[in-house]
């Protein structure tokens, strides 16, 4: 069981906005910045969303994070088909020192 | 810039196998550098890193103690020892987006296959 939890899976339909949170604690999401990304199977992990809500070149602003205490959440707007994958949130634990991930959100586009 | 993966393979529980990831376009040197597996059906499992400058490690527990990781001008390696069919899984070597151990991973190899089994 992860230190950050996630919904299992989520789902929308084409359009939609949805939205996949993480939750944790104080000495890792509540003190440090929240990572999130998209992983398709076969293939590597993706960075998405990193520092205060910044985006690697190429991933559409239809990505965006935020945070609030010790939860953050990712939302897709405008969803597409292409969307369909898994999705992570990490971030590093301070009094831990280690890197956490959740377990993971597998989003369907129905 | 890519980072590639080499080393996994099969190996019987107790052995060692040495994991190295070789980094092209850019010199991998001034970043922190990790590794973070994928069991089968399972998610992402962060495993070691190393920073960017002075070399500081940390280790995941599971990991902590049959693990090691290091790094030279332009590749990393994960040792491992001790494995357990536990380990089994995909390791993907990752580009911290700095020299600090706790900025994102920012550039993934493709991963390398470690299979543990008698």
């Amino acid at each position: 069981q992860s230190v950050l939890t996630q919904p299992p899976s989520a789902s929308g339909t084409p359009g939609q906005r949805v939205t996949i949170s993480c939750s944790g604690g104080r000495a890792n999401i509540g003190s440090n910045f929240v990572y999130w990304y998209q992983k398709f199977p076969g293939t590597a992990p993706k960075l998405l969303i990193y520092r205060r809500n910044q985006r690697p070149s190429g991933v559409p602003d239809r990505f965006s994070g935020s945070k609030s205490g010790t939860s953050a959440s990712l939302a897709i707007s405008g969803l597409r088909s292409e969307d369909e994958a898994d999705y992570y949130c990490a971030t590093w634990d301070d009094s831990l020192s280690v890197w956490l991930f959740g377990g993971g959100t597998k989003l369907t586009v129905l | 810039v890519r980072l590639l993966e080499s080393g996994g393979g099969l190996a019987q529980p107790g052995e060692s196998l040495r994991l190295s990831c070789a980094a092209s376009g850019f010199s991998f040197s001034a970043y922190a550098k990790s590794w973070v597996r994928q069991a089968p059906g399972k998610g992402l499992e962060w495993v070691a890193t190393i920073s960017g400058r002075g070399g500081s490690v940390y280790y995941a527990e599971s990991v902590k103690g049959r693990f090691s990781i290091s790094g030279d001008r332009n590749t990393v390696y994960l040792q491992t020892g001790s494995l357990k069919t536990d380990d089994t899984a995909v390791y993907f070597c990752a580009k911290g987006n700095s020299w600090e151990p706790f900025d994102a991973f920012d550039v993934w190899g493709q991963g390398t296959v470690v299979t543990v089994s008698s």
